[in-house]
C-alpha cells in the first residue's frame, strides 16, 4: 500500500524561501522505476506540474519555475524534498507529492498525497 | 511548450447520462495521455494512462481513447460520485508533465 504525505510551512512571507517534504511508505525510490513528483493547485484553478525525480536522479523541473526550484531525494529517510526560493503571494496554493512510476513505456501519478495549502504573504 | 485544452470547460449531466470529455495537444503526443478525477477538498485520483489503461480500482464506467492529438474520457453511466472535475496530463514533451485547464462536471 503507498501512501504520501507533504509537511512543511503553511505561511511563507514574500521572497523567502519555501522548503516542502514528502515521506512516503510502500515503495523505495531506490528501486528501479520508481519516482516522486510535486504538482500544485492555487485556490479555484488548475493543477500544475513542478519537478519529479525518479530512482536513478533523473530530475525534471517545470521550465517557467526551473530556476527557483530544487528537488532532491532521501532514500534511507523514504522522503523527497521540494525547495522553491523567492516566494510571491502567487505562490499560494496547495502543494501535493506524488508517486510517479515508470512502466517502460509513460509515466504519470498514481498514488497522491493529500496535500498541503501554503500561503504566502506578509 | 505543448498545451493541452479540454471541451468543454464545464457540463451539467444527470446521473446515469453517457458524458464525453475531450483532450486534445497541439503537437502529437502518441499515447502519452493520462486522466485524473478530483473532487473538491481532495487530491486527484488517477483514472487512465497511457490513453486507455484503467488504474486499478476504478470503475469499469470509465474508459479512455485516442492517441495522436485527440483524446477522450467517457462516462459510460454516470454515478452521483462521478460529479467532479476531470483533467488530462500528457507525459510526453517538455516540460515532462503538464496538465490541461479541467472540466467540471456538475448536477444538470
Amino acid at each position: 500500500q503507498i501512501t504520501l504525505k507533504e509537511s512543511g510551512p503553511t505561511l511563507v512571507k514574500p521572497t523567502q524561501s519555501l522548503t516542502l517534504t514528502c515521506s512516503f511508505s510502500g515503495f523505495s525510490i531506490s528501486n528501479s522505476g520508481e519516482g516522486v513528483g510535486w504538482i500544485r493547485q492555487p485556490p479555484g484553478k488548475a493543477l500544475e506540474w513542478l519537478a519529479v525525480v525518479y530512482w536513478d536522479n533523473d530530475k525534471r523541473y517545470s521550465p517557467s519555475l526551473g530556476t527557483r526550484l530544487a528537488i532532491t531525494k532521501d532514500t534511507s529517510k523514504n522522503q523527497v524534498v521540494l525547495t522553491m526560493t523567492n516566494m510571491h503571494p502567487v505562490d499560494t496554493a496547495t502543494y501535493y507529492c506524488a508517486h510517479s512510476p515508470y512502466d517502460g513505456y509513460t509515466k504519470y501519478f498514481d498514488y497522491w498525497g493529500q496535500g498541503t495549502l501554503v500561503a504566502v504573504s506578509s | 511548450d505543448i498545451q493541452l485544452t479540454q471541451s468543454p470547460s464545464s457540463l451539467s449531466a444527470s446521473v446515469g447520462d453517457r458524458v464525453t470529455i475531450t483532450c486534445r495537444a497541439s503537437e502529437t503526443i502518441y499515447t502519452y495521455l493520462n486522466w485524473y478525477q478530483q473532487k473538491p477538498g481532495e487530491a486527484p485520483k488517477l483514472l487512465i494512462y497511457a490513453a486507455s489503461s484503467l488504474h486499478s480500482g476504478v470503475p469499469s464506467r470509465f474508459s479512455g481513447s485516442g492517441s495522436g492529438t485527440d483524446f477522450t474520457l467517457t462516462i459510460s453511466s454516470l454515478q452521483p460520485e462521478d460529479f467532479a472535475t476531470y483533467y488530462c496530463q500528457q507525459s510526453y514533451y517538455t516540460p515532462l508533465f503538464s496538465f490541461g485547464p479541467g472540466t467540471s462536471v456538475d448536477v444538470k
